[in-house]
């Protein structure tokens, strides 16, 4: 069965200090991968997707993330955090074999302090 | 453009009472979830609707659980009865590609129950 592991349940940063916040998933076949955010007291959002072409993919407010097939990671990056990032953030995958379920990790929790 | 709307926004009862949480899609989008979020973790999948019909409810616990999306826009989760596990948030999430793997599922604010 697919999984996904989130390596860092809690972050804090300063403003400015650059993130990456790592994301492992285990499914042997074709996958599409996500990034979700979730600021406090709003509904979950999409923040990038990766399905094909390029492995580094771009998102809102700054962030990219980069999808190394070999390594079964799709870690997300920003090189300089603002307080605003202050979030939880989820990684997700969805096999193309098993199409439409979303199976997400546990979730990294980021504090930036101002 | 309204986005998925959940209600009630919080809810905490007694157990073993029952306990329904209703969700309006996005208006065409044809595919319907429920996730359920334990505090600390990611959430997890329920159901999942095509239309009326539910096509993966293998994670939804039918003894006490169950869900309906008559006319296949809204839909309805119920807890009956309801245990101290069952206390977490309860998400609802819509798209309109169906069983398109790049589909991106669009949130609601969700549910949070609270089991006394």
């Amino acid at each position: 069965a697919q999984s996904v592991s989130q390596h860092n349940h809690h972050v804090i940063l300063s403003e400015a200090a650059s993130l990456e916040l790592g994301c492992n998933y285990s499914y042997g076949g074709t996958v599409n991968l996500f990034w979700y955010v979730q600021y406090p007291g709003q509904h979950l959002q999409l923040l990038l997707k990766y399905f094909s072409g390029d492995p580094l993919v771009k998102g809102i407010k700054g962030f990219e993330a980069e999808f190394i097939k070999s390594k079964f990671s799709f870690n997300l990056r920003k090189p300089s955090v603002q307080w605003s990032d202050t979030a939880e953030y989820f990684c997700a995958v969805k096999a193309a074999s098993n199409t439409g379920k979303l199976i997400f990790g546990q979730g990294t929790t980021l504090q930036v302090k101002p | 453009e309204a986005g998925v709307v959940q209600s009630p926004r919080y809810k905490i009862i007694e157990k073993k009472q029952p306990v329904a949480f209703w969700c309006n899609p996005i208006s065409g989008h044809n595919t319907l979830y429920w996730y359920l979020q334990n505090l600390g973790q990611g959430p997890e999948l329920l159901i999942r609707y095509e239309n009326e019909e539910a096509v993966d409810d293998s994670q939804l616990p039918k003894d006490r659980f169950s869900a309906e999306r008559l006319k296949g826009v809204d839909s309805t989760l119920k807890i009956q009865p309801a245990e101290l596990g069952d206390s977490a948030v309860y998400l609802c999430a819509s798209s309109s590609s169906g069983s398109s793997p790049t589909g991106e599922l669009f949130f609601g604010e969700g549910s949070r129950l609270t089991v006394l």
